[in-house]
């Protein structure tokens, strides 16, 4: 079983729409949880932290469930420049997991 | 933000070359560094944890006698690929951070295409 697993997608949404979507991970003692943001060949790049109570920055909010062992991201009223590969990150004992990612798409 | 700098960003060789990688911090000094490997559509993986000054810490299944690396300062670790394949084709990204739990910072990656 996958560390970190993630729905690929891809998600196709217009500007403006509101997407979400979800990882699994398999530790549960992991400690700490990211978002990074992924472009085209590029390095990953730290989007948010995630934290128990939920948090949000900007158009983008997420959640954590420690007893389900998931992490969530939404992004809302979706702008072109979102279209990314979103990677759900697990720290566990200061060794990142890494999920394959899920792949947005957001079109005019 | 910490600025990583990777050389070289793009890189084709023969099968059966070595290839050497340079991991830089820029603007600060790096006690640890990671070596991630990423396939397409995959997810990065952590191939191993070099501590300046120590030998790095493989992942299981990375061999070790074939992804070397030397972590001689705390600016600069080198990963090289020893005998590369076509297989070993992939992007390499390196991070660094000021101890192994501080937040790490990534290279912007090499990809590497062995023929």
């Amino acid at each position: 079983r996958k560390e970190v697993e993630q729905d690929p997608g891809p998600f196709n949404v217009p500007e403006g729409a509101t997407v979400a979507f979800n990882c699994t991970y398999s530790n549960s003692a992991s400690q700490s949880f990211f978002w990074y943001r992924q472009d085209c060949r590029k390095e990953p790049k730290l989007l948010m932290s995630v934290y128990s109570s939920g948090n949000e920055d900007g158009r983008f909010t997420a959640q954590l469930n420690r007893a389900s062992q998931y992490i969530s991201l939404l992004i809302r009223d979706s702008k072109l420049s979102d279209s990314a590969t979103y990677l759900c990150v697990v720290n566990d004992d200061y060794k990142l997991s890494f999920g394959a990612g899920t792949t947005v798409t957001v079109r005019a | 933000g910490a600025v990583v700098s990777q050389h070289p960003s793009r890189v084709i060789c023969k099968s059966g070359t070595s290839v050497k990688i340079e991991c830089r911090s820029l603007d600060f000094q790096a006690t640890t560094m990671f070596w991630y490997r990423q396939f397409p559509k995959q997810s990065l993986m952590l191939m191993a944890t070099s501590n300046e000054g120590s030998k790095a810490t493989y992942e299981q299944g990375v061999e070790k006698d074939k992804f070397l690396i030397n972590h001689a300062s705390l600016t600069l670790s080198t990963l090289t690929v020893t005998s590369a394949h076509p297989e070993d084709s992939s992007f390499y990204i390196c991070s660094a951070s000021l101890t192994r739990k501080e937040t790490q910072y990534f290279g912007p990656g090499t990809r590497l295409l062995v023929l």
